[in-house]
């Protein structure tokens, strides 16, 4: 274990449905991070939460809904979904966000199908 | 913009054999350099890094990577591969006031 935790580890879910997916850091970091990975194209940044507030959105569609309660957490809610957004999701998080020496510290991921 | 470009999608070698991941990038600034490794159905775990001293660095699980400034480069190597180093590599560049940023991926495929 890395220490970044995510729930669930596979997910399928119709397009009509509502879920969402959990992180869970306890390593004291500041910032928390969405990726979506795609077979054969660079990982792609969704959203970035520093202390809490969402500091970027990459023009992800509104069908993506992340939430930030707390330092430790970290939540994507689906709703409404495309087949195109299968995909491994990925949530990561560093002791500051834009600090670079340090990298970031990556979960197992949540593998999404959409059907 | 930062980018980081791997270009080849697959690496096969011989167990045994050298293996090298090749990994260019373009950031402003002083760069700050990281290889990470996905086993199947798993997250990125980190290998090595560079950030300053050394142009030689040395990671995990034997492997190194040699960062050369000139050529914007930061390739990975091991000297001897394993049948259990088959996975998805992955190189990523941080620079300036930014975020990471990171290639495409390269599948390591090392055959008995």
């Amino acid at each position: 274990e890395t220490g970044v935790t995510q729930t669930p580890r596979h997910l399928v879910m119709g397009m009509t449905n509502k879920k969402s997916l959990k992180c869970e850091q306890h390593l004291g970091h500041n910032a928390m991070y969405w990726y979506k990975q795609s077979a054969k194209k660079p990982l792609e940044l969704m959203f970035v939460y520093s202390l809490e507030e969402r500091v970027e959105n990459n023009s992800v569609p509104s069908r993506f809904s992340p939430e930030c309660p707390n330092s430790s957490h970290l939540f994507l809610h689906l709703h409404t979904l495309q087949p195109e957004d299968s995909a491994l999701y990925l949530c990561a998080s560093s002791p500051e966000d834009t600090y670079p020496i340090y990298g970031y510290t990556f979960g197992s991921g949540t593998r999404l199908t959409v059907v | 913009a930062q980018s980081v470009a791997q270009p080849e999608d697959q690496v096969n070698v011989a167990e045994g054999n050298p293996l090298t991941v090749k990994c260019t990038y373009s950031v402003s600034g002083n760069p700050y350099l990281f290889w990470y490794v996905q086993y199947p159905n798993r997250g990125l775990q980190f290998l090595l890094k560079y950030i300053t001293g050394d142009n030689l660095v040395k990671g995990s699980y034997g492997f190194e990577a040699e960062f050369n400034k000139s050529q914007t480069s930061f390739h990975l190597k091991k000297p001897s591969a394993l049948v259990s180093d088959s996975a998805l590599y992955f190189c990523a560049a941080h620079g300036g006031n930014n975020r990471l940023a990171f290639g495409k991926g390269n599948q390591v495929v090392v055959i008995p």
